[in-house]
């Protein structure tokens, strides 16, 4: 099992610039997150899906950002237009139904310059 | 609602001290509880997690927290530290299954493991 794939590892990108962070979930699990980890604000829950629905967008910042679940084993979430307070490390995690505990991805670490 | 509260942002201790990390927790329901570790760049990896069954969980690499649920605690403890144990280190809860927070969990602040030789 290769686990939670997140790439890419790093980016690098200009304000105003359109950034896709993509996830391949662990085969199998239903269940998938977005997360983002800030040294001021921890880690917050954006998105997660269920048998690739959307089941609660609430954590997500604002408009600009969006994320699609189009097959079970893949993921994207995307920031449009990107600004430098959404550099952060963004975390995709999975887990099957009725287990709890997820399986993390190495996260993306988003720089916007 | 749920949240956790970790108590020290960081924790200093000798190699072969006690380690003692602080978590409590606050739930609507019956929560499912969980401690995670995040070594430098990189995602988190779970450590243990209770969920309702015996209220002493041990985990990988030595570790082991006890629920309390008198004291809405569930604090990690490690008898010896060794330095390969520095990284941080993360409370979370959900609420258990069949309720609508099921699955969605919610982390602590974090706190920092140094370990001294």
């Amino acid at each position: 099992d290769a686990g939670v794939i997140q790439s890419p590892r790093h980016e690098v990108t200009e304000m105003g610039q359109e950034v896709t962070l993509r996830c391949k979930p662990i085969s199998g699990h239903d269940y998938l997150f977005w997360y983002r980890q800030t040294m001021m604000r921890g880690l917050e829950l954006l998105i997660y899906f269920n048998n690739n629905v959307p089941i609660d967008d609430s954590g997500m910042p604002e408009d600009r950002f969006s994320a699609k679940m189009p097959n079970a084993s893949f993921s994207t979430l995307k920031i449009q237009p990107s600004e430098p307070r959404d550099s952060a490390v963004y975390f995709c995690a999975s887990s099957p139904t009725g287990a709890v505990g997820y399986t993390f991805g190495s996260g993306t670490r988003l720089t916007v310059v | 609602a749920q949240s956790v509260t970790q108590l020290g942002s960081h924790v200093s201790v000798s190699e072969g001290a006690l380690v003692l990390l602080r978590c409590n927790y606050s739930s609507s329901v019956p929560p499912y509880l969980f401690w995670y570790v995040q070594y430098p760049n990189q995602g988190l990896q779970l450590l243990l997690k209770y969920t309702s069954a015996a209220t002493l969980v041990k985990g990988i690499n030595g570790f082991e927290a006890e629920f309390k649920k008198s004291e809405t605690s569930f604090h990690l403890t490690k008898p010896s530290a060794h330095m390969s144990d520095a990284a941080e280190y993360f409370c979370a809860v959900t609420g258990n299954a069949g309720g609508t927070s099921y699955g969605k969990l919610t982390f602590g602040q974090g706190t920092i493991l140094t370990v001294h030789p």
